[in-house]
This record gives C-alpha cells, structure tokens and sequence, in this order.
C-alpha cells in the first residue's frame, strides 16, 4: 500500500517568512495531493489540493509543487501569519482507494 | 447541507464497557471512513467503506467494528473498551476516495 513520509515533524518560522513541508510517497499510480491544516481542537480542513497532470497549483499564500518522477511533492506557505500556526498533514491517494496521511507538521508562526 | 455529524461529542467509558460513534453525512458521498488521532500525532484508520454493505480494514481496526447498511450512515463499534483506545475518532467522507470531509470528531476517553 500507500506510504507517505512527511517532514519536518515540527517548523518554527518568524512571522512574514516562508514555510515549507515536504512530503514523499511510494505508490507511484498515486494521483491525487491533498493538504489539511488542523487548528488546535479542530477538525482536519482542506487547505489546498493538487492532482498528478498538474504541477504547480497557488492560492493565496499558499502553494503546492509537485514532482512525479521524484515522488515528492510541498506546501509552501508565504508571508506567513500567527493564525497559520496549526498542524499540517499531506495525503496521497490512487484514484478510488483510501488517502494515506502523513504523520503532520506543527507550524509556528512566531509574531 | 449538515456535512458529516458524529455524535456524542464527548463520552467517558469504563474499561469493558461497549458503545457505537455514529456517523452520518447527507452529500450523497459513496466513501466514508474512520480514523482514531492519539493526543500530538497524525490520523490513522481504523475501517472505511467505499460503499452501503461494503467495509474494510485499514490500519488500525482491532477492538472495533463498524456497518454500512445505507449510504448515509457509518457507526462504529467499541467492544470492551481498553484505555489504549482513548483517542479522538474522526469519521469522514469523500465523492471516490478523493476530497475528503471530515466530522468535528467525538473525544473518548476509558478509564
């Protein structure tokens, strides 16, 4: 099955910087690239999302690259703000079987 | 258009105790799934079904059972609740396994 790693496992940024996660997954037939931002308390949301014929998709401040060949694909979040601070998953999906998370990445934005 | 309800949001089970997590969506979604997160780390899952009267393991679903009788609703099963089961359960759905939504989450604790 699916297998995605994702790093780094925590991320300390000064506010109006950058911030990058990077995830890696193994099933090369995956074809669809979801990120989710989980506030403290809260449930998992969709942030931004991107599919294997694409590979680069922006909204906002936020991004999303993707490298089929290396099987790695990133979330960059720009300009960042103290209400970006939260966890972060990346997921993988082959069409029609169940998405594979990552193991998350804790953002701080620090003001 | 609710999304996906869970109910309870809260529950304290003493060890050996059973109880169901009901879980219903109205978007007409053929997938729905369960994943258990632990305090600090990422989702894990525990049963999903791509379909009413289909269901499959995923990667943790020891010590629980779920059903799929209609499109709308996934309950899931405790049996002898265990304190290594205290967790926050997340349900959620997805049109093919892509986009998925998830409930607010029921928070469980056994002692």
């Amino acid at each position: 099955g699916e297998n995605v790693e994702q790093h780094p496992s925590t991320l300390s940024v000064q506010e109006g910087d950058s911030a990058v996660i990077k995830c890696t997954y193994s099933d090369s037939a995956s074809n669809y690239f979801p990120w989710y931002k989980q506030e403290l308390g809260k449930r998992p949301q969709l942030i931004i999302d991107i599919r294997s014929n694409v590979g680069e998709k922006k909204d906002q401040r936020i991004a999303v690259t993707l490298n089929k060949t290396a099987k790695h694909f990133s979330l960059h979040i720009t300009e960042t703000q103290p209400e970006d601070s939260a966890v972060y998953f990346c997921a993988a999906t082959a069409a029609g079987n169940k998405l594979t998370f990552g193991g998350g990445t804790r953002v701080l934005v620090k003001p | 258009n609710a999304g996906v309800t869970q109910t309870p949001k809260f529950r304290i089970l003493k060890i050996g105790q059973s109880m169901t997590l009901q879980c219903a969506q109205d978007m007409n979604h053929n997938y729905m799934y369960w994943y258990r997160q632990d305090p600090g780390m990422g989702l894990k899952l525990i049963y999903y079904s791509v379909g009413a009267g289909i269901t499959d393991k995923g990667e943790v679903p020891n010590g629980y059972n779920v059903s799929r009788s209609t499109t709308e609703d996934f309950p899931l099963r405790l049996e002898l609740a265990a304190p290594s089961q205290t967790s926050v359960y997340f349900c959620a759905s997805s049109y093919s396994g892509n986009t998925i939504y998830f409930g607010e989450g029921s928070w469980l604790t056994v002692v």
